[in-house]
């Protein structure tokens, strides 16, 4: 398996609401990260988790907390988002922190109303 | 500060050759990464140079000199499905982070 899966597809929220997007990898990797895009832009990067353990926080808002259950999982909770929040939101994962080939999954396109 | 220069548009036709620069200055390099993106799609790895040289893969290739603080990425017979962005991204000192230029779209012409 060489993909990186992430769910829901779509999501639109609130203000108000609480959500949370997932990605999954089963390559063995171990690192995995998240970013946010916005059209015509190159993909930001937010968080990198390395085995398991948040290594990089891009000073992101305290609204985006991510998590790391397992080797394989990643998750990001959204609470009280703000419409500038929407966006793509892409996870990615890699061999090790270091590397410079990382595989992306097909992102969770964000609109907050 | 650390920065990546491209050009934000190229314009070729089918069956040429085009080629996108990407100058960086960034406070720590371990490589320079390439990336392909569709509108709509996901960024997909395409190359990564780590050492001064040429790489090639098919009818990419992607070269560096870490002595000028350059790369680029060459396409070769370019096809129409090749229309897409394309982001050069270095490799830095925090592990990890990988910093993108700001991405040049390539539209491939009949």
């Amino acid at each position: 398996d060489t993909e990186v899966t992430q769910t829901p597809k779509h999501l639109v929220m609130g203000m108000t609401n609480k959500k949370s997007l997932k990605c999954e990898q089963h390559m063995g990797h171990r690192a995995m990260y998240w970013y946010k895009q916005k059209a015509k832009k190159p993909p930001e990067l937010m968080f990198v988790y390395s085995y398991e353990k948040l290594s990089i926080n891009e000073s992101v808002p305290s609204r985006f907390s991510p998590e790391c259950p397992n080797s394989s999982l990643l998750n990001l909770h959204l609470h009280a988002l703000q419409p500038e929040d929407s966006a793509l939101y892409l996870c990615a994962s890699s061999q090790e922190a270091a590397g410079g080939q990382q595989f992306f999954g097909p992102g969770t396109r964000l609109t907050v109303l | 500060g650390q920065s990546l220069e491209q050009p934000s548009e190229v314009t070729a036709v089918e069956g040429a050759i085009v080629q996108i620069n990407c100058t960086y200055q960034t406070s720590g390099f371990y490589g320079l990464s390439w990336y392909q993106q569709h509108d709509g799609g996901a960024p997909t790895f395409l190359s990564y140079n780590a050492l001064d040289g040429l790489e090639e893969t098919g009818r990419f290739s992607s070269f560096l000199s870490r002595s000028d603080s350059y790369g680029y990425l060459l396409l070769q017979e370019l096809q129409m499905k090749d229309s897409a962005s394309y982001f050069c991204a270095v490799v830095g000192n925090q592990g990890g982070k990988l910093i993108f230029g700001q991405g040049t779209e390539l539209s491939v012409k009949p």
